[in-house]
């Protein structure tokens, strides 16, 4: 199994802010990524796949970049909504696999 | 717009048939070239991919669960179904459902609890 490992496991920060998380794949899998956001007790809501590709109707103030094994994901002005917790999955090989989530909270 | 909703019981019981339903619904499932899903999150816990199926019937399930999992297709109810046998409590879980058109899950069900308890 590809195991990805995400990092920071939490950060605080403050509206406004510019975040940064990373996930890292145990092996190459090219830009077969996707990121998620999932507030509490709502389900997991796509934000970019392929590695860079906003989905319809995200902000366009998340993006993402990376390929083979190192990505990121980038909010570039944290707004209030945006304090959740971010998952990245890999798409290259079966078992498909998550990261174990990135908790974004307010400072 | 395409919606998802799981159904099934809340509570299964130890070594019992864990059986969730999930109904497409906004657009037949038989349109475009989509796998269906199913995730699940235990509480506090990151997501596990359990498997996923296609229109046509063909399934791929996680390794991990595979020896347990079935999976089938109703396009005629457009819906989708999960079975996971011989159940334990490290089944408890947030169950999803999901749409997967092209390398990522689109659109979620709502996730529905079960917990596996006697």
């Amino acid at each position: 199994d590809i195991q990805m490992t995400q990092s920071p496991s939490s950060v605080s920060a403050s509206v406004g802010d510019r975040v940064t998380i990373t996930c890292r794949a145990s092996q190459d899998i090219s830009t077969w990524l996707a990121w998620y956001q999932q507030k509490p007790g709502k389900a997991p809501k796509l934000l970019i796949y392929v590695a860079s590709t906003l989905q319809s109707g995200v902000p366009s103030r998340f993006s993402g970049s990376g390929s083979g094994t190192d990505f990121t994901l980038t909010v570039s002005s944290l707004q209030p909504e945006d304090f959740a917790t971010y998952y990245c999955q890999q798409a290259n090989s079966f078992p498909l696999t998550f990261g174990g989530g990135s908790k974004v909270d307010i400072k | 717009q395409v919606q998802l909703q799981e159904s099934g019981p809340g509570l299964v019981k130890p070594s019992q048939t864990l059986s969730l339903t999930c109904t497409v619904s906004g657009d037949s499932m038989s349109s475009g070239n989509n796998y269906w899903g199913w995730i699940r999150q235990p509480a506090g816990k990151g997501l596990e991919w359990i498997g996923r199926v296609h229109t046509s019937g063909s399934t791929t399930y996680n390794p991990s669960l595979k020896s347990r999992v079935t999976m089938s297709v109703d396009t005629s109810k457009n819906q989708f179904s999960l079975k996971l046998k011989s159940v334990t409590a490290a089944d408890t879980a947030v169950y999803y459902c999901a749409r997967e058109p092209f390398a990522a899950f689109d659109i979620w069900g709502q996730g529905t609890m079960v917990s596996v308890s006697s």
